[in-house]
């Protein structure tokens, strides 16, 4: 079966960066996007991004080009999401979620990121 | 601001049938999927390509659209069909992934 196990959580004081990372197993890694996807504490989802397993190659999202960067590694079938210069508003669970033809069909278990000075 | 728009919370008599709608211009391109989050999980997909139950996702979740409005139906509802509910669908460049701000829904 598809699973995505995701890193645990940070904390992170304001300025610098972090990265979580989304480990996939159950399918061909290459084969299907994958989408990054975060939750400030009782706010609604917000799309960050994707990114192509296959090439390597990502979409961001206006908001954040500058400050992230999604990454892969085929040998280990694992994508990473790194945010810098984080802030207080950066605080929130980080989810990565498999694309299947434009909807989210497996999601990871989510990364509660802390930023705290 | 999100693309797409929902009520922020609806409610529903145990065992009725409740509407949620889910509006926005990228709608009448793209279909909506419809994603289920409980306090404290990830989401879950419940509806894709405007009608399709993911396998284990009970009947009685139903999608449908017309124009600029996604509906997501959820017939004789169940306590544990308290949750959050999330619409999505690329937005209006087709490059982006857009979220609805969310509807939360609670069961009486």
């Amino acid at each position: 079966q598809v699973q995505l196990v995701q890193s645990g959580a940070e904390v992170k004081k304001p300025g610098a960066s972090v990265k979580v990372s989304c480990k996939a197993s159950g399918y061909t890694f290459t084969s299907y996007y994958m989408h990054w996807v975060r939750q400030a504490p009782g706010q609604g989802l917000e799309w960050m991004g994707r990114i192509n397993p296959g090439g390597g190659s990502a979409t961001y999202v206006k908001k954040f080009q500058g400050r992230v960067t999604m990454t892969r590694d085929t040998s280990t079938s694992t994508v990473y999401l790194e945010l810098s210069s984080l802030r207080s508003e950066d605080t929130a669970v980080y989810y990565c979620a498999r694309d299947r033809n434009d909807y989210l069909c497996d999601w990871g278990q989510g990364t509660l990121v802390t930023v705290s000075s | 601001s999100s693309e797409l728009t929902q009520d922020p919370a609806v409610s529903v008599a145990l065992g009725q049938t409740v509407r949620i709608t889910c509006q926005g211009d990228s709608l009448r391109t793209y279909y909506a999927s419809w994603y289920q989050q409980k306090p404290g999980q990830a989401p879950l997909l419940v509806i894709y390509d405007r009608n399709n139950r993911p396998s284990g996702i009970p009947d009685r979740f139903s999608g449908s659209s017309s124009g600029n409005i996604a509906s997501l139906t959820i017939s004789e509802s169940q306590a544990e069909d308290e949750a959050d509910y999330y619409c999505s669908c690329r937005d209006s460049s087709g490059n982006h992934v857009v979220f609805g701000g969310g509807t939360r829904l609670t069961v009486l």
